[in-house]
This record gives structure tokens, C-alpha cells and sequence, in this order.
């Protein structure tokens, strides 16, 4: 069964740009018709959807977030990563990686989860 | 955008008991609805899709039911390693999660 891992920094300073990177394992992201996502979870907020990318690399994301939203994806390193930039104190989360069996879910595999926490 | 509301916020029940959980969608999602599980330190983990769909590897005493705009999980017999935290999601208009119900001892 497919698994996903996220990895990259846990402390960001405000106004700086936070990356990610989702390495998934035991399945390839080109197979099926499967779309990865990032989701982030923070007791504010609860479960924030931030975008979702396709192997081919078409994208779509939350508008509250768009503006400042990048996302890739790497198939020859089954990897795919994002970009929050001007992040300020509320960016603060558990940043989880999944994927997506239609355009906007359900998730049916997740990464364990990784805390970013955006402080000076 | 749609707003998914559960209720109730805490459920308290014992092992062996049913449980109920509702979610209430502001407005239509046909059957555009899921459920997850999350216990602490975890991802959500995928119970059911399409409001009544079992996900892989889901036991049968989870069920889901309800469309258009109420919507149920119902756990029959609570196992001591249901007691956790369950979100709904819907997928009809982009996609948002409920604010959760705990479900405890």
C-alpha cells in the first residue's frame, strides 16, 4: 500500500517562505488517476485543504490561500513538495501530505504529519 | 462556500454502546461526503466515502448514511479503540472539513 512522508524545516520566521517535500513509497505517483494533496491542521483553524497537484503537474488550491501557494511535483523522485510564502504566526500547523481519489477528496492515504511553526 | 457542522462536539459513551455522529451541511452535497477517524499524534485516516461507502480495511460496525444535506456515522458497538476524534468532509463545491466530534470514555 502507498505511503506518504512529508519532510522540511519545523521553524519558519515570519515573512519567510515555508517548503515541503512528500516523498511517496510503494506505489508510483504517476499511477492511476490519483491527485497529492497538502492539508494542514492547527487548533485555530482544524483541517485546512491547501491545494492538490496532478503527476502531469496541473494544480489547484485554496483561494484563501492561492496568492501565496506554489506547488511541484518530481515523478522521477515519486516526490512532490510546496511552497507557503509570507508566512506569519496563524501558518503555524500540522502540514500533512495525502492523496486524492477524486478533485476534492476523499483522502485515502496520509503522511504521518510534520509541525511547522513560524516564530522568530 | 459550504460549511459542515457536527453534532454534538463530545460524545460520552462506554465500550459496546452505539454511537451516532451528525453532520449538517449548509447546503445540498447530494451524498459528496466523508468520514475520518483521528486519534492523537495521527493523520485523520479515511472511514467512509460517498456518505455510506466503507473505505478499505474499514470493520463493518462503522456505517454512513444521509445525502443531500444530513448525515450520519454510526459506530454499532464502540471498541476501546474507537474512542478518538471524527471529522466529516464534503467534495460537492471544492471541499471542507466539519470541526469534529470526540467521541470518549
Amino acid at each position: 500500500q502507498v505511503q506518504l512522508q512529508e519532510s522540511g524545516p519545523g521553524l519558519v520566521e515570519p515573512s519567510q517562505t515555508l517548503s515541503l517535500t512528500c516523498t511517496v513509497s510503494g506505489g508510483s505517483i504517476n499511477s492511476g488517476s490519483y491527485n497529492w494533496n497538502w492539508i494542514r491542521q492547527s487548533a485555530e483553524k482544524g483541517l485546512e485543504w491547501i491545494g492538490r497537484i496532478y503527476a502531469a503537474g496541473s494544480t489547484g488550491f485554496n483561494p484563501s490561500l492561492k496568492s501565496r501557494v506554489t506547488m511541484s511535483v518530481d515523478t522521477s523522485k515519486n516526490q512532490f513538495s510546496l511552497t507557503l510564502g509570507s508566512v506569519i504566526a496563524t501558518d503555524t500547523a500540522v502540514y500533512y501530505c495525502a492523496r486524492g481519489v477524486h478533485k476534492y477528496g476523499p483522502f485515502d492515504s496520509w503522511g504521518q504529519g510534520t509541525l511547522v511553526t513560524v516564530s522568530s | 462556500e459550504i460549511v459542515l457542522t457536527q453534532s454534538p462536539a463530545t460524545l460520552s459513551l462506554s465500550p459496546g454502546e452505539r454511537a451516532t455522529l451528525s453532520c449538517s451541511a449548509s447546503q445540498s452535497i447530494s451524498d459528496y461526503l466523508a468520514w475520518y477517524q483521528q486519534k492523537p499524534g495521527q493523520a485523520p485516516r479515511l472511514l467512509i466515502y460517498d456518505a455510506s461507502n466503507r473505505a478499505t480495511g474499514i470493520p463493518a460496525r462503522f456505517s454512513g448514511s444521509g445525502s443531500g444535506t444530513d448525515f450520519t456515522l454510526t459506530i454499532s458497538s464502540l471498541e476501546p479503540e474507537d474512542f478518538a476524534l471524527y471529522y466529516c468532509q464534503q467534495r460537492s463545491a471544492s471541499l471542507s472539513f466539519g470541526g469534529g466530534t470526540r467521541v470518549e470514555i
